[in-house]
C-alpha cells in the first residue's frame, strides 16, 4: 500500500517561504492527486490545494496567492512552498493523495508541524 | 470562503446512535454530492470513513453512514463503541471564483 512522509523544516520564519516535501512509497505519483492539508494546533482542517500528476492544480482561495504545488514524477515526491508566512501559519502539514478525485483523500503521510516564529 | 458548521461535541452511550450534522451554503454542500466525512485519534492523521455522501471505502464499518438534505449533511454512527471516541471533520466541494474543498470545524465525539 502507498505510504507517504513529509519532511521539511520544522521552523520558518515570518516571511520567509516554508517548503515541504512529500515522498512517496509503494506507488507511484503518476495516476493520481495529490493534496496538502494543515491543521493548526488543536483546530480543524484545511484544505490547501492540490496536483495532479499531469501538471493540472489548484488551491484554496484563502492561499492561492502565496502556494505552489508540484509533482516531480522523477523523485516520487510532491511539494509544497507557500511563501511570506506568517504565524497563523503555524500548523501540523499533511501530504494526502485523492481517492477518485482531488475531493476525498484516502491516505495520508504522518504529519509534519511547521511553525512559524521570529 | 467559511468553513463548514459542526457542533463542537456529541457525546452517548455504548450502543447507541448518534447524529453528526455539517451546514454549508448553496455554493457546497446544497449543490453537489462531494461530502466527506473523516476520523481523527489524537496524534494521528485523518482516516476516510464516507465520501460522496453516502459510500463507504472499503474497511470502514457499516456502523457509520452518511446522508444529505438541502444545504446540511450528517454522519451516523450506530451501536457506538468506545473506539469511536474520537474527532469527526466533514468536507466539501465548493465553488467561489474557483473550486476548492472546504472542511469543516470538527467535531468531538464522546462515548460515555
Amino acid at each position: 500500500q502507498v505510504q507517504l512522509q513529509e519532511s521539511g523544516p520544522g521552523l520558518v520564519k515570518p516571511s520567509e517561504t516554508l517548503s515541504l516535501t512529500c515522498t512517496v512509497s509503494g506507488g507511484s505519483v503518476s495516476g493520481s492527486f495529490w493534496t496538502w492539508i494543515r491543521q493548526p494546533p488543536g483546530k480543524g482542517l484545511e484544505w490547501i490545494g492540490y496536483v495532479y500528476y499531469g501538471g493540472s492544480r489548484n488551491y484554496n482561495p484563502s492561499v492561492k496567492s502565496r502556494v505552489t504545488i508540484s509533482a516531480d514524477t522523477s523523485t516520487n515526491q510532491v511539494s509544497l512552498k507557500l511563501k511570506s508566512v506568517i504565524p497563523a501559519d503555524t500548523a501540523v502539514y499533511y501530504c494526502a493523495r485523492g481517492f477518485g478525485g482531488y475531493v476525498s483523500v484516502d491516505s495520508w503521510g504522518q504529519g509534519t508541524l511547521v511553525a512559524v516564529s521570529s | 470562503q467559511s468553513a463548514l458548521t459542526q457542533p463542537a461535541s456529541v457525546s452517548a452511550s455504548p450502543g447507541q446512535s448518534i447524529t453528526i450534522s455539517c451546514t454549508g451554503t448553496s455554493s457546497d454542500i446544497g449543490s453537489y454530492n462531494y461530502v466527506s466525512w473523516y476520523q481523527q485519534y489524537p496524534g494521528k492523521a485523518p482516516k476516510l470513513m464516507i465520501y460522496d455522501v453516502s459510500n463507504r471505502p472499503s474497511g470502514v464499518s457499516d456502523r457509520f453512514s452518511g446522508s444529505k438534505s438541502g444545504n446540511t449533511a450528517s454522519l451516523i454512527i450506530s451501536g457506538l463503541q468506545a473506539e469511536d471516541e474520537a474527532d469527526y471533520f466533514c468536507s466539501s466541494y465548493a465553488t467561489s471564483s474557483t473550486p476548492y474543498v472546504v472542511f469543516g470545524g470538527g467535531t468531538k465525539l464522546t462515548v460515555l
